[in-house]
């Protein structure tokens, strides 16, 4: 079974700052990653995806990820965020072989004026 | 990416009742999947709609609780039976599309009073 650690509830952060958010994830076998966005009042909305390959993955509104199979990590990046970022991030994932993926608890990014 | 049709997108019930959820793909698509989001929550698999078979439900969650069709590969529903106010939720349908990751609904908002 897979399991997916986000290390951080609330992310605060200055508009035009770069930011981070932190996923780790477990598994036993070979995975899938995602990144979600879900702004508020709002469905899920596929950020990007990690499925074989360039382990640094880009995808919309700028944001990147790195997948980093040795740190079983999946970090995902901007260089410089916008007010309109203000959102809850989810990383999620799913073993190759699997149907369904899991979600993490999410990460609230607060963009700062 | 597939596009997913929800509805109700919101509803308030009283409890003791039955919501259901419909959910409609543009495309057919083996696997449905229902999730929870509860207030301030990540998201968690109910069950996994298969056409032609019973769905698979997740560890915590009963058919009794929360019938589930599949009538064609593009349409699912999910009922919400004999309701308490834990039931407020946000309920998601999901589908995966082969290279494209897993897309969502907007969502139905549920409030039971």
């Amino acid at each position: 079974a897979q399991s997916v650690t986000q290390l951080d509830s609330q992310v605060p952060v200055f508009e035009e700052a770069p930011v981070e958010l932190r996923c780790n994830y477990s598994s036993s076998v070979s995975v899938y990653l995602f990144w979600y966005v879900q702004y508020p009042n709002q469905g899920l909305q596929l950020l990007l995806k990690y499925l074989s390959g360039s382990t640094l993955v880009k995808g919309i509104n700028g944001f990147e990820a790195e997948f980093n199979k040795s740190q079983t990590s999946f970090h995902l990046r901007k260089p410089s965020v916008h007010i309109s970022d203000t959102a809850e991030y989810f990383c999620a994932v799913s073993g190759v072989e699997d149907d369904k993926i899991i979600f993490g608890k999410g990460t609230r990014l607060h963009i700062l004026p | 990416s597939a596009v997913i049709s929800q509805k109700p997108s919101r509803d308030i019930c009283q409890r003791g009742t039955s919501l259901t959820i419909q959910c409609q793909v543009d495309s057919q698509v083996t696997m449905m999947f229902w999730y929870r989001q509860q207030p301030g929550q990540s998201l968690t698999l109910i069950a996994t709609a298969n056409q032609g078979s019973e769905a698979t439900y997740e560890s915590g969650f009963v058919i009794d609780k929360f019938p589930i069709s599949r009538p064609n590969l593009t349409f699912s529903t999910l009922t919400v039976s004999n309701m308490s106010p834990e039931d407020s939720s946000i309920y998601l349908c999901s589908v995966d599309r082969e290279g494209y990751g897993y897309t969502f609904g907007s969502g139905t908002r549920l409030t039971v009073v």
